[in-house]
C-alpha cells in the first residue's frame, strides 16, 4: 500500500448508472488529483484539489463530478458515462508544493458497458 | 498538448545490463520527475530532478536534465528481473505552485529478460 487508497478496485458500469470512485489519503497531503489512463495515451490530469479547492479542471465532460469534503478524502461520481470513458482512473496526493513527488493509488478499472 | 514524451517507447534487455530511456519536454519546468508503473496498477515515484540540477542519484538509478536541450534521460544500472515495468517521465510546469498537477509521457516500457 502506497498510502492512497482507491475503492472499488473495479467497477462495470451500464451507461444508465451512477456510480462514485472513492480515493482516501492520510499522508498529511493538501493536494489531490484524478487521472485518467487509457491504452497507448498519456496519462491525462482531470482534476486538481488544493485545500480542497478545485482549482483544475481540464476539460472534462460534466459526467464526470468530483468532490473533496476534506483534504483527505475525493470522490469521482459518474453518470451516463460512455464506452471510450473504459479506463484505470488514478487518484494521486502531494505536498501542496509538489516536492516529494505524487503519491498514487493501485486505482480503479472501470469498464462501461 | 502532451508534454514528456518518452524514447524509445519499449525496450527488452537482458538482465545486468544497463537501460537508458530518455524524455523530451516543450515548455520551462520546475522540476521533472521519474515514475514507475508494473502492469495495471498505480504509479510510484522514484526520483525528482529540479530545473537548476543536472545529474542526481538515487541506489541504481541515474537521472540527468538539460534544460537547454529540454530533455532528461533515466538510467537503470545493474538491471534485474523486478525492475521490469514503464517508466514514465512528468513535468512540473514553470510558474505552477508544485501542485497543479504534474504533465506525463506516454512511457517507456522495459522488460528484463533472465
Amino acid at each position: 500500500e502506497t498510502g492512497v487508497t482507491q475503492t472499488p478496485r473495479h467497477l462495470v458500469m451500464g451507461m444508465t448508472n451512477k456510480k462514485s470512485l472513492k480515493c482516501e489519503q492520510h499522508l498529511g497531503h493538501n493536494a489531490m488529483y484524478w487521472y485518467k489512463q487509457s491504452a497507448k495515451k498519456p496519462l491525462e490530469l482531470m482534476f486538481v484539489y488544493n485545500f480542497k479547492e478545485q482549482t483544475e479542471n481540464n476539460s472534462v465532460p460534466s459526467r464526470f463530478s468530483p468532490e473533496c469534503p476534506n483534504s483527505s478524502h475525493l470522490f469521482l461520481h459518474l453518470h451516463t458515462l460512455q464506452p471510450e470513458d473504459s479506463a484505470l482512473y488514478l487518484c494521486a496526493s502531494s505536498h501542496e508544493t509538489g516536492m516529494g513527488g505524487y503519491t498514487f493509488g493501485s486505482g480503479t478499472r472501470l469498464t462501461v458497458v | 498538448s502532451q508534454q514528456g514524451e518518452e524514447d524509445p517507447q519499449a525496450l527488452s534487455i537482458q538482465e545486468g545490463e544497463n537501460a537508458t530511456m530518455n524524455c523530451s519536454y516543450k515548455t520551462s519546468i520546475n522540476n521533472l520527475q521519474w515514475y514507475r508503473q508494473n502492469s495495471g496498477r498505480g504509479l510510484v515515484h522514484l526520483i525528482l530532478i529540479r530545473s537548476n540540477e543536472r545529474e542526481k542519484h538515487s541506489g541504481r538509478l541515474r537521472v540527468t536534465l538539460d534544460t537547454s536541450k529540454k530533455s532528461s534521460s533515466l538510467l537503470i544500472t545493474a538491471s534485474r528481473a523486478a525492475d521490469t515495468a514503464s517508466y514514465f517521465c512528468a513535468t512540473d510546469a514553470f510558474g505552477g505552485g508544485g501542485a497543479d498537477g504534474l504533465t506525463f509521457g506516454k512511457g517507456t516500457h522495459l522488460i528484463i529478460q533472465p
